[in-house]
């Protein structure tokens, strides 16, 4: 079955390095999300990205950080300058495009995450 | 705004027992799908269970099934039978229909299953 690929499973980084996180989306998905979650808090939105650019992104997504679809087959999540804050779980998660072509599932398909922990 | 609200931090289930978890939400959208997705201690999100908001019949998988009470903003998820594998943290999650929609998440249920 299908599934979505995120590298590194764990990173250990020093503040102010720049950390680029690596998905591969299952191959027929068309939008992509980054999630985050602190430890012990919610899941946290990060940005969704569709045709080569991004549809939508939160507050947290500021400008140290910037997401690429290099290949067509990775989508990379670029933290530039790491704060403490930054430590935290990210998830990447695809879907596709509904039958109806406006309409979907509904489902996310996530990865098992990347932990990311900024000393 | 779209909110998720989940009442219970931490919930416990004797083995072979059921368990219900609550999650209530908040939306003006008539359509909207609405998730439970399990997250064991290997981190990774499971989707258990959907629902599409249009559908009246709840949604059932194996053990898992949901009570969606539209009008009340509802949505509770009830293990049956409960199994050792099922301790985990349970978040509820709302997405508008649509192509390219954010999930909106709940704070999570921590469920622990007693042999």
């Amino acid at each position: 079955e299908p599934e979505v690929t995120q590298t590194p499973s764990h990173q250990v980084t020093q503040m102010g390095q720049e950390v680029i996180l690596r998905c591969v989306p299952i191959s027929n998905h068309l939008y992509f999300y980054w999630y985050r979650q602190i430890l012990g808090q919610k899941v946290e939105f990060l940005v969704s990205f569709y045709n080569n650019e991004i549809s939508e992104k939160s507050e947290i997504f500021d400008d140290q950080f910037s997401v690429e679809r290099p290949d067509g087959s990775n989508f990379t999540l670029k933290i530039r300058s790491t704060k403490l804050e930054d430590s935290a779980m990210y998830f990447c998660a695809s879907t596709k495009r509904g039958l109806a072509g406006n309409m979907n599932t509904g489902e996310l398909f996530f990865g098992e995450g990347s932990r990311l922990t900024v000393l | 705004a779209q909110t998720v609200t989940q009442s219970q931090p931490e919930m416990s289930v004797q083995e072979a027992e059921t368990v219900t978890l609550s999650c209530t939400y908040d939306t003006s959208e008539s359509d909207y799908y609405l998730f439970w997705y399990k997250q064991p201690p290997s981190r990774q999100m499971i989707l258990v269970i959907r629902q599409e908001a249009y559908k009246q019949q709840n949604a059932t998988e194996n053990r898992f099934s949901v009570n969606f009470q539209k009008a009340a903003k509802s949505f509770s998820l009830k293990i049956s039978d409960s199994q050792l594998g099922d301790a985990a943290m349970y978040f509820c999650a709302y997405r508008r229909a649509g192509n390219n929609r954010k999930l909106i998440w709940g704070l999570g249920t921590s469920l622990a299953v007693n042999p």
